[in-house]
């Protein structure tokens, strides 16, 4: 099972900042990640597939970047309704395993 | 608009079943695999279970293999996980995802999710 390690655990930002957050895959992975964001209550919502490509709808200050092992989700400045966690996922190999998330909050 | 309507949690005692059900509406549900994904109370996700389009393969979480059963009924546009011998730590909310295109595993809709509680 491919395990997904992402740092920092917690992230404290302003808004209008730029937030980097990263997923670091215990074996390569190709570029076969995702990030998700999910607030509270919610279900998360896909932002990025396939290490750098966004979703549907998604605004173009969030952009993912990496390949092989290691991954970066920037958000280039944050907006308010940024503040959520935030999820990594491999689909390279069985199982899909997610990473444990960020906490992006509010400095 | 695609739509991915969970529903059928609730309270089960340790050992018990229950079968959760996923209506889909808005997309051609025929033509896309789906997925189960999981979250703990507080914690992350924990993807569940996959199934193809027309059943002929599944594939779950090794610590769901044996317990549950993924399967999905074309004609009535919906996806079902039946879960048995059920442990305190299979209490989660349980969402269902459907795929980017089929066999994607990048999980481009999700449901709003159903609570499972498994407890005495």
């Amino acid at each position: 099972e491919i395990v997904l390690t992402q740092s920092p655990a917690t992230l404290s930002l302003s808004p209008g900042e730029r937030a980097t957050l990263s997923c670091r895959a215990s074996q390569s992975v190709s570029s076969y990640l995702a990030w998700y964001q999910q607030k509270p209550g919610q279900a998360p919502r896909l932002l990025i597939y396939d290490a750098s490509n966004r979703a549907t709808g998604i605004p173009a200050r969030f952009s993912g970047s990496g390949s092989g092992t290691e991954f970066t989700l920037t958000i280039s400045s944050l907006e308010p309704e940024d503040f959520a966690v935030y999820y990594c996922q491999q689909r390279n190999n069985w199982p899909i395993t997610f990473g444990q998330g960020t906490r992006l909050e509010i400095k | 608009e695609v739509h991915l309507v969970e529903s059928g949690g609730g309270l089960v005692q340790p050992g018990g079943s229950l079968r959760l059900s996923c209506a889909a509406s808005g997309f051609t549900f025929s033509t896309y695999t789906m997925n189960w994904v999981r979250q703990a109370p507080g914690k992350g996700l924990e993807w569940v279970s996959y199934i193809t389009t027309s059943s002929g393969t599944t594939y779950y979480a090794d610590s769901m293999k044996g317990r549950f059963t993924i399967s999905r009924d074309n004609a009535k546009n919906s996806l079902y996980l039946q879960m048995n011998s059920l442990r305190d730590e299979d209490t989660a909310v349980y969402y269902c995802a459907r795929d980017s295109a089929s066999g994607s595993s990048i999980f481009d809709y999700w449901g709003q999710g159903t609570l499972v509680t498994v407890s005495s």
